[in-house]
């Protein structure tokens, strides 16, 4: 079955200790991307690559790192996670960066910072 | 001037009723306007989508309607059914940068 998957689906942390949430796509996709959704914010991007070893910065990359060393795999990292932090992640992918192309998202992480 | 304005932030309606939700734009660079359906629990998943050289997309009982000039697209659903109770998203795209809107909270009265 085609599909994104995230790992994990929930989280609860505390302020500073490093955390990773995985992504991974079996559609065979260049372009993947992470999004944070916040009631009343809508979804906002903060990462995406276009392909392997290539990366660039949405509009809220603040707090967060991201790395893209294997197609399928698309990681988002947040080194010092803070409450400001807490929020539904969504990893997206699809087959390219043009304008018809189709982003599948994944089913959400909700992480929790205290 | 990347944004996309997304109204209203939510709305009722009754079963069979039209629903409509409205978007905005300001960069002229957008050239691929997607809807997203997202249900609770879930990731969003594209509804329908279209480009600026056409003013009308029908799929089953979901259209977008499209104004180049005002900058401007909509989504319609007609015969609006408790089944299309959802939050959706708007959205712009221009080459590698996607826009969402804020979302709209749709409930449909059964």
């Amino acid at each position: 079955e085609a599909q994104v998957t995230q790992n994990p689906r929930y989280l609860i942390t505390v302020t500073g200790k490093k955390l990773t949430v995985t992504c991974s796509q079996n559609m065979n996709h260049e372009y993947m991307s992470w999004y944070r959704q916040d009631p009343g914010l809508g979804l906002r991007q903060i990462y995406y690559s276009m392909n392997v070893e290539v990366t660039d910065k949405g509009d809220v990359p603040e707090g967060y790192k991201v790395s893209r060393k294997e197609k399928r795999n698309f990681p988002l990292i947040l080194e010092s996670p803070s409450p400001n932090q807490t929020s539904l992640y969504f990893c997206a992918s699809s087959f390219g960066a043009g304008s018809s192309s189709e982003q599948f998202f994944g089913p959400g992480t909700r992480l929790t910072v205290l | 001037q990347q944004q996309v304005k997304q109204s209203p932030q939510s709305l009722i309606v009754q079963k069979g009723g039209i629903s409509i939700i409205n978007c905005a734009y300001e960069n002229t660079a957008f050239d691929y306007f997607p809807w997203y359906q997202q249900f609770p629990g879930k990731g969003p998943a594209l509804l329908i989508a279209i480009r600026p050289d056409v003013s009308e997309k029908k799929e089953g009982r979901f259209t977008i309607s499209f104004n180049k000039s005002a900058k401007q697209f909509s989504l319609h659903i007609m015969d609006s059914q408790p089944g299309d109770s959802a939050t959706y998203f708007c959205a712009a795209r221009a080459g590698d940068k996607i826009i969402f809107g804020k979302g709209t909270r749709l409930h449909i009265l059964p």
